[in-house]
């Protein structure tokens, strides 16, 4: 069973431009969900998809905007990068049933973005 | 809103001893609870889960019970050693019409000295 798995690795970017993140789900999950993760700071809740629509979003602006794919992969895309961009970025899949409680989120290994 | 207090780091043990890292939440419902490790370089991996009041989670060691009436979810481990050095953050989980989303706490830096 392959994990959760995200590209590039490390990124580094200019102020003002534009950046796609990736993320393949572990098989057998329907639901992507996307975290930033600043220096020092927990994971914040950007956005999560689920049968390639989004399906709740964190406070982030419009310009943070994502995909999911049929076979339930991922982009993040974010438009007019900022400085205060520059973070890990995580994907989590996992596999949404209808039980009431939020399913385990399986984590990827991030990418890092640096913006400068 | 719901959110996550965590315990400030840095926590700095020696080997063998006792850990309590203290977690407490505030939340609408009845949310579940996590924690996840992340070791340096690596995204996270959980760790534990508790998803109703009075339940234990335990996994290598660690513990942690979900308190209703405290809003707490401490996680414990009796005998620490080096490689439980990483970062520890506790979580909420929650469900509303579908959306699911984890609330984290700001993380504790454990560094265990041999």
């Amino acid at each position: 069973e392959t994990g959760v798995t995200q590209s590039p690795t490390h990124l580094i970017k200019t102020r003002g431009q534009q950046v796609t993140l990736r993320c393949s789900s572990q098989s057998g999950h329907n639901t992507v969900s996307w975290y930033q993760q600043a220096l020092g700071q927990g994971p914040q809740f950007i956005f999560q998809y689920y049968r390639e629509e989004e399906n709740g979003r964190g406070n982030f602006p419009p310009r943070f905007s994502g995909l999911q794919f049929p076979n339930y992969s991922s982009e993040l895309n974010v438009n007019a990068l900022e400085l205060d961009d520059s973070a890990l970025y995580l994907c989590a899949s996992s596999n949404r049933v209808a039980s009431g409680r939020i399913s385990e989120q399986f984590f990827g290994p991030g990418t890092r973005l640096t913006v400068l | 809103g719901n959110s996550v207090t965590q315990m400030e780091g840095p926590v700095t043990l020696s080997e063998e001893a006792f850990l309590t890292i203290n977690c407490t939440y505030t939340a609408t419902g009845y949310p579940s609870l996590f924690w996840y490790v992340q070791y340096p370089g690596e995204g996270l991996q959980l760790l534990l889960k508790a998803t109703k009041a009075d339940d234990k989670g335990s996994n290598k060691g660690f513990e942690a019970t979900y308190r209703k009436e405290t809003t707490s979810f401490h996680l414990e481990k009796g005998s620490v050693q080096v490689s439980d050095s990483a970062v520890y953050f506790c979580a909420l989980g929650w469900t509303n019409f579908g959306n699911e989303k984890l609330t984290f706490g700001t993380g504790t830096r454990l560094t265990i000295i041999p």
